[in-house]
């Protein structure tokens, strides 16, 4: 079963920062936090992942609280292009078997 | 990047007929392969984990005479459906996880359509 809890759905305009919450009060110490978007009829991509420190790329943020328990993305101008379903993910340290929960759809508004 | 590929991006078959998906690795060797199961509006299933060489590891629910996955090499896995019905129509996604840095890379999915 997947170790992360999302919203169903969430909206943001176009041009603000998208944030998008995920539980995941059982991780274990060295367990990772993945993100990953799917737009329709395509594969999951990956955007960021982190351990305990706050990541940053050029797609998005990472921002994990100090006890791990939650964790939340960030699209910083978000596009119409950005509207996607969003998985959480908790990922051991050995790399194994990704296991998707039922993500966040995210609908960027015009 | 790494890149993953699957051949064909869409097939539609008659029942009763078996289809072949391949999955392959095009930048990279692949320690493990997974596959995934897609239907409408619901998240991915995991179906199975192929290892080179071995035989895969199948999920709970999933019928291994039904879905039968080769892992010829380290950048190819393939997923055959046989005997397919219209209830294996669905979207197949494989992923491939680098023996490199051990990230897990997806494919961009195969519509199977069963008429």
């Amino acid at each position: 079963d997947a170790k992360t809890t999302q919203p169903p759905s969430m909206d943001c305009a176009e041009g603000r920062a998208a944030n998008l919450p995920c539980n995941h009060s059982t991780i274990s110490g060295n367990e990772y936090v993945y993100w990953y978007r799917q737009i329709h009829s395509q594969g999951p991509q990956y955007i960021i992942h982190g351990l305990k420190n706050n990541e940053t790329n050029e797609m998005a943020s990472l921002i994990i609280t100090e006890d791990r328990k939650s964790s939340t993305l960030i699209l910083p101008h978000a596009t119409l292009r950005d509207t996607a379903v969003y998985y959480c993910i908790v990922r051991s340290p050995n790399y194994d078997k990704i296991i998707f929960g039922k993500g966040t759809r995210l609908h960027i508004l015009p | 990047g790494a890149v993953v590929s699957q051949h064909p991006s869409w097939v539609i078959c008659k029942s009763g007929t078996s289809v072949k998906i391949e999955c392959r690795s095009l930048d990279f060797q692949a320690t493990t392969m997974f596959w995934y199961r897609q239907f409408p509006k619901q998240s991915l299933m995991l179906m199975a984990t192929s290892n080179e060489g071995s035989k895969a590891t199948y999920e709970q629910g999933v019928e291994k005479d039904k879905f039968l996955i080769n892992h010829a090499s380290l950048t190819l896995s393939t997923l055959t459906v046989t005997s397919a019905h219209p209830e294996d129509s669905s979207f197949y996604i494989c992923s491939a996880t680098s023996r490199v840095n051990y990230e897990q890379y997806f494919g961009p999915g195969t519509r199977l359509t069963v008429t």
